[in-house]
């Protein structure tokens, strides 16, 4: 059974760091494209980053690029997410998400697993 | 960066009633679009990939069509569990962006 699950989030100062982590289980993990993404406080879901399997490849929303960095251990079937520089419009909950891959492509359209969720806050 | 517009922002509808929602995206996408279901507090969950392709496990009263900027998602009978907000996704190129979202309210 697929397992993904988050933690890491926290409350931080704006201008502060925090890395999260996703643990996967269930799969074999350098075979898929991962994401993140977020949702703030009683809105809607934002794409933020994507990996693909093998780590060489990294895609980032405008309004986290140069801020945050995506990256994952596949030894440790682990996903991360290190955030930089926060500010208080990062504040959400942080969900990674597993792409399928059906005939050799990345499916990022087939976001089949979700894990739970993680808060992170940003505020003085 | 492709704009997806989602419509309505919410609807009331009944139960058993037929509800369906659409999204527009501002460039052609050919039909690389999803549809995921989120209930109160829980995760996103995949119901319809490839604008039209049935996840494994929904039930078959979901379904979408559509291909290049507009796209439909329809639930023809809808079930109590079916009270949630729905998003659609494109994923013809990076950044991947989500429509504004479509809560489905009880009448």
């Amino acid at each position: 059974e697929v397992h993904l699950l988050e933690s890491g989030g926290d409350l931080v100062q704006p201008g502060g760091s925090l890395r999260l982590s996703c643990a996967a289980s269930g799969f074999t993990f350098s075979t898929y494209a991962m994401s993140w993404v977020r949702q703030a406080p009683g809105k809607g879901l934002e794409w933020v980053s994507a990996v693909t399997g093998s780590g060489s490849n990294t895609y980032y929303a405008d309004s986290v690029k140069g801020r945050f960095t995506i990256s994952r251990d596949n030894s440790r079937n682990t996903l991360y997410l290190q955030m930089n520089s926060l500010r208080a419009e990062d504040t959400a909950i942080y969900y990674c998400a597993k792409y399928d891959y059906v005939g050799g492509n990345y499916r990022y359209d087939i976001a089949d697993y979700w894990g739970q969720g993680t808060l992170v806050t940003v505020s003085s | 960066d492709i704009q997806m517009t989602q419509s309505p922002s919410s609807v009331s509808a009944s139960v058993g009633d037929r509800v369906t929602i659409t999204c527009r995206a501002s460039q052609g996408i050919n039909n690389w679009l999803a549809w995921y279901q989120q209930r109160s507090g829980k995760a996103p969950k995949l119901l319809i990939y490839a604008a039209s392709s049935l996840q494994t496990g929904v039930p078959s009263r979901f379904s979408g069509s559509g291909s290049g900027t507009d796209f439909t998602l329809t639930i023809s009978s809808l079930q109590p569990e079916d009270f949630a907000t729905y998003f659609c996704q494109q994923a013809n190129s990076f950044p991947l962006t989500f429509g504004g979202g479509t809560k489905v309210e009880i009448k």
